[in-house]
């Protein structure tokens, strides 16, 4: 059973710049969830896919957007990047259910200059 | 609103002692309860949950909690450190939104040392 993977791992951008970080879920899994989670803190909820669909997302603005594809992937877009951007950036996959565990990849390191 | 405090940024054990990491949640229903573990660049890995049932929860490593509803705490145990328990530890509540899974609203973090 192959886990959560995410690419890439390290990624350095520039202010103003646009960046799209990849998830592949767990096998069998239908949810994807992204956090983004700064030095120091712990995660914050950006949104959650379920079908294709985004279901639910939490206080991140417009430039913040997300894919599903068919096969339950996933892409994280942020547009417009800020130094404020700066953090890793966890997927977590999992089956839909409020019972359900979610688990998560290595993450994305992003660091915006 | 859901949200999770986390006693202590930093805690520091010998190898052999006891391990207690404090949480403290606010829900307004009843909560889903989760402690996941974060070693160095690496993604968080789930140490155990509590649903519903038993409220004594045992988990991977020897780590286990207690729910504690009057004292709304999830408080994590193990009763012997070891130098590879050296980690930071997330402790998490779920938000359940009608019709979705939810998220996890997560709290700060606790980094723990094991001294020899």
């Amino acid at each position: 059973e192959t886990g959560v993977t995410q690419s890439p791992t390290h990624l350095i951008k520039t202010r103003g710049q646009q960046v799209t970080l990849r998830c592949s879920s767990q096998s069998g899994h239908n949810t994807v969830s992204w956090y983004q989670q700064a030095l120091g803190q712990g995660p914050q909820f950006i949104f959650q896919y379920y079908r294709e669909e985004e279901n639910g997302r939490g206080n991140f603005p417009p430039r913040f957007s997300g894919l599903q594809f068919p096969n339950y992937s996933s892409e994280l877009n942020v547009n417009a990047l800020e130094l404020d951007d700066s953090a890793l950036y966890l997927c977590a996959s999992s089956l839909q259910g409020y019972q359900e565990t979610q688990y998560f990849g290595p993450g994305t390191r992003l660091l915006v200059l | 609103a859901q949200s999770v405090t986390q006693l202590g940024s930093h805690v520091s054990v010998s190898e052999g002692a006891l391990v207690l990491l404090r949480c403290n949640y606010s829900s307004s229903v009843p909560p889903y309860l989760f402690w996941y573990v974060q070693y160095p660049n690496q993604g968080l890995q789930l140490l155990l949950k509590y649903t519903t049932g038993a409220t004594l929860v045992k988990g991977i490593n020897g780590f286990e909690a207690e729910f504690k509803k009057s004292e709304t705490s999830f408080h994590l145990t193990k009763p012997s450190a070891h130098m590879s328990d050296a980690a930071e530890y997330f402790c998490a509540v779920r938000v359940y939104y009608g019709g979705s899974q939810g998220n996890l609203i997560f709290g700060k973090g606790t980094k723990l040392s094991v001294k020899p």
